[in-house]
Formats: C-alpha cells, structure tokens, sequence
C-alpha cells in the first residue's frame, strides 16, 4: 500500500509558523476525517498531536492545529519552538479498513 | 493510565518467525477498540502492520497478510504478532498502539522494541 505524500524536511526560525502537508486519495485523506498527526522525537515512541483532522489531545499545545482540503491535510505549527524539533507523521483510515502512514517530515528549527 | 509493553526476543534468524507479545494495563482489550502493531526500520517511517478488535475481526497491511498473525489472549489482556519467513528487511523497532475513540487515531503507544533479523 502507498504510504500518503508528506514533504521529507520543513525548516523555520522560532517564532514562526511553519505547515506540514499530507497528501491522500479519495480512498483516504479524502473521504474520511480520520485523520491524525504524530510527534517523534529520537528515539522515542511517537505521541499523538491531533486527530480527526483538527482535535487536539487534552495536554497538547494549541500551537499544533490540524486542517483538510480535498485529498490533504496539513499540520500548523504555529510560534515555533526549539522542542518543536521532531519528525512528524501523519496518518489515515482507508476504505479497505486500514490504516495508513506518511513518509514523515523532519522539522527543524533554525 | 493506559499502558502499553512490547516483549520478545530482539535478535531472530532469517527464515524464522518474528514473535511479540503486547500486554496492555488500564484499559481492557476486550473493550470496543481496536488494537495494533506498527514498525519502524532504522532511520525510515512509521508502517502500520495492523489491527485487531475483541471479537476477532483483524485488518493487515496487504503487503504483509501473507505472513502476519494477530491474535488476543484475553484472560492476560494481551495480544501478539507474528510475523513469519522474516528477512532483514523486517529489522524495525515494533510498538504496539490503541486506536482511540471511532478507531480513528492511535492515541496510547508502547515504547517500541528493537527485532533485528539477522544469522
């Protein structure tokens, strides 16, 4: 299975607002809204940031939001921060009942 | 608190069966929601290998169905992947995960635990 389109790297100095996209099909991102975002930092297990596109976990900034426009979605992180530095994925219901990732975008902050 | 724990051997042989076990504290499997295995090879992304519900109803990433078996021990709420035939390629950290409310998001991880294929 195809893994959903998210850019390899995303950069931005502190204080800026930086947005990763995450681009589907019909078969997912665009016709579900089912879904969620994750923060990994190194070797650590990833934690969930958003969900149902645009829904925050209790305890998670509001500086991460969530949106969707057809076949992607995108994660906005807004006021960036040093220990925003992390890999990002996002992820997807699908039709067939599965579950799918994206590629992961690295964030840095400058 | 919901807690996730990833056990089994860290090194298999090729050729040979990949085999983890989940056991889960402060939520019980036989509850409505579905349950998973994801991997990550070293330096790579996340891969959903897949999920299973209390009833027995289980989904597979259609790359791996042919090889992996996801079951539940519900007495010890636990549950278990196998991964048959493994090869290098299936070097990975594994975790297991809940999928939260509509089965929508994985909302409680393991800490991830490293399977290197290797003679």
């Amino acid at each position: 299975q195809s893994a959903l389109t998210q850019p390899a790297s995303v950069s931005g100095s502190p204080g800026q607002s930086i947005t990763i996209s995450c681009t589907g099909t019909t078969s997912d991102v665009g016709n579900y809204n089912y879904v969620s975002w994750y923060q990994q930092h190194p070797d650590k297990a990833p934690k969930l940031i958003v969900f149902d596109v645009n829904n925050r976990p209790s305890g998670v900034s509001n500086r991460f939001s969530g949106s969707k426009s057809g076949n992607t979605a995108s994660l906005t992180i807004s006021g960036l921060q040093a220990e925003d530095e992390a890999d990002y994925y996002c992820n997807s219901f699908r039709s067939d009942n599965t579950w799918v990732f994206g590629g992961g975008t690295k964030v840095t902050v400058l | 608190q919901v807690q996730l724990q990833e056990s089994g051997p860290g090194l298999v042989k090729p050729s040979e069966t990949l085999s983890l076990t989940c056991t889960v504290s402060g939520s019980s499997i036989s509850s409505a929601f579905y349950w998973g295995w994801i991997r990550q090879p070293p330096g790579k992304g996340l891969e959903w290998i897949g999920s299973i519900f209390h009833v027995g109803r289980t989904y597979y990433d259609s790359s791996l169905k042919s090889r992996v078996t996801i079951s539940m021990d519900t007495p010890n709420n636990r549950f278990s992947l196998k991964l048959r035939s493994v090869t290098a390629a299936d070097t990975a950290v594994y975790y297991c995960a809940r999928l939260g409310d509509r089965s929508s998001h994985f909302d409680y991880w393991g800490q991830g635990t490293l399977v290197t294929v290797s003679s």
